[in-house]
């Protein structure tokens, strides 16, 4: 089966870094995504991996290795609006999106 | 660009009655679009995939005659809760689909809180 694993619950400080790892087991890989979502709302695009490697965008990066099915997502001087949850989701083989449970982020003063 | 608008943002209603989602894009067609539902502290469940013109793709467990879909234009899709019970509550989001590949792949309307009482 697909299967996507990321940690149910994170706490951080503001101003500090915090990393949220996914692993994932899919049918083909065309890309994984990591998604915002805020309580309450849809998710927001936040990043796209397709090759190995890091990209980083602003104070969010993002790093895929597909040789081990990982990524993480890594969030630099944290602010109180980064309280969310932060889903990873991965585009199989028929271009459908597996999506995991999410990981709720809390940021605390 | 890419604007993707859905309502109602929120809506109680009683027990048996039907509600209408509406999701329409702003700026955009796509042929394709899907339906989401989130329960508390879960994923996102893919309940349906639509494509214009055509009867939507039920997921396993998804009930058709219970969430009908319509799908009418390449800028316009529907979802009817008919009969809804307290177990139907839960968020509803839409999304059309960009392309097959790359990062804008999805975009997302805001999502449809239902409670049912």
């Amino acid at each position: 089966g697909q299967n996507i694993d990321q940690p149910t619950e994170m706490t951080a400080t503001e101003g500090a870094i915090v990393q949220i790892n996914c692993t994932y087991q899919t049918s083909g890989f065309n890309g994984l995504f990591w998604y915002q979502q805020h309580a309450g709302e849809a998710p927001t695009f936040l990043s796209y991996n397709v090759l190995d490697g890091l990209e980083e965008k602003g104070r969010f990066s993002s790093f895929l290795s597909r040789s081990k099915g990982y990524s993480y997502l890594l969030l630099k001087e944290l602010q109180m609006k980064d309280s969310a949850s932060y889903l990873c989701a991965v585009l199989d083989s028929n271009y459908q999106l597996i999506w995991g449970a999410g990981t709720k982020l809390i940021i605390k003063p | 660009g890419a604007v993707v608008s859905q309502h109602p943002s929120w809506v109680i209603c009683k027990s048996g009655t039907s509600v209408k989602i509406e999701c329409r894009s702003l700026d955009f067609q796509a042929t394709t679009m899907f339906w989401y539902r989130q329960f508390p502290k879960q994923s996102l469940m893919l309940m349906a995939t639509s494509n214009e013109g055509s009867k939507a793709t039920y997921e396993q467990g998804v009930e058709k005659d219970k969430f009908l879909i319509n799908h009418a234009s390449l800028t316009l899709s529907t979802l009817t809760v008919t009969s809804a019970h307290p177990e139907d509550s839960s968020f509803y989001i839409c999304s059309f689909k960009l392309g097959d590949s790359g990062a804008n792949v999805l975009t997302f309307g805001a999502g449809s809180r239902l409670t049912v009482l």
